[in-house]
């Protein structure tokens, strides 16, 4: 497709479980983000990919959280271990370069995450 | 402590009147402002951005002034049209830094 693709776009998971969260950015962006917006906040960063280089793990809130990105291209976010705080919508984004360079980037429609 | 602040949840205008919405951030590094919009259910989409060397973009209805020395940014949008009634965000991008920093957003109803 021509957007950042993202699935599920609902997930509904029991606390304490664990869930994968999945994006597909544009083809040929080298960059790939990780932000949630929990109700009523703005988006908060979780992690970034640029090309082959180490991620910037910086946002991540807890080692419950990690991604992954496999061949340059479709990332997964692993949430271990689920608690009803993780309830959150989960976006997903790409740009064609990395920071620094004043790329725009693009956004999925996200997942909204519920941990009951 | 938020960098990026936008102090108005909600703003609502008349069709055909200006729209502002306005934005305050505190980093003096940033040196990158976006604004995104974006409708529910969908993801945020770019709208416009201003590099911290200007202090104005304009681009068709929308124009964003930046004033760095109060640190402070605002949407312009005239005139509004109902289709502008979203949730607007501010971001800003600090130097190499790749994320962006949102704000809260502000939720604008253009009224028929």
């Amino acid at each position: 497709g021509a957007g950042v693709s993202q699935s599920p776009s609902n997930k509904v998971t029991e606390k304490g479980k664990d869930v994968e969260l999945r994006c597909d950015p544009i083809s040929g962006h080298t960059a790939l983000y990780w932000y949630r917006q929990s109700l009523g906040q703005g988006l908060e960063f979780l992690i970034y990919f640029q090309g082959n280089s180490a991620p910037d793990k910086s946002g991540l809130p807890s080692d419950r959280f990690s991604a992954e990105r496999t061949g340059g291209s479709v990332s997964t976010l692993t949430i271990q271990r689920t608690q009803q705080e993780d309830s959150a919508v989960y976006l997903c984004a790409s740009s064609l370069t990395g920071g620094g360079t004043k790329n725009i980037q693009y956004f999925g429609a996200g997942t909204r995450l519920s941990v009951l | 402590d938020q960098q990026v602040k936008q102090n108005s949840p909600s703003l609502s205008v008349q069709e055909g009147r200006i729209s502002i919405l306005n934005c305050d951030y505190t980093n003096s590094m940033f040196d990158y402002f976006l604004w995104y919009k974006k409708y529910p259910a969908e993801g945020p989409t770019f709208l416009i951005s201003i590099s911290s060397i200007k202090d104005k973009n304009e681009d068709g209805r929308f124009t964003v002034f930046l004033n760095k020395s109060a640190k402070h940014l605002s949407l312009h949008i005239v005139p509004s049209q109902p289709g502008d009634s979203a949730v607007y965000f501010c971001a800003a991008e600090q130097g190499s830094q790749g994320n962006l920093i949102f704000g809260k957003g502000t939720k604008l109803s253009v009224k028929p």
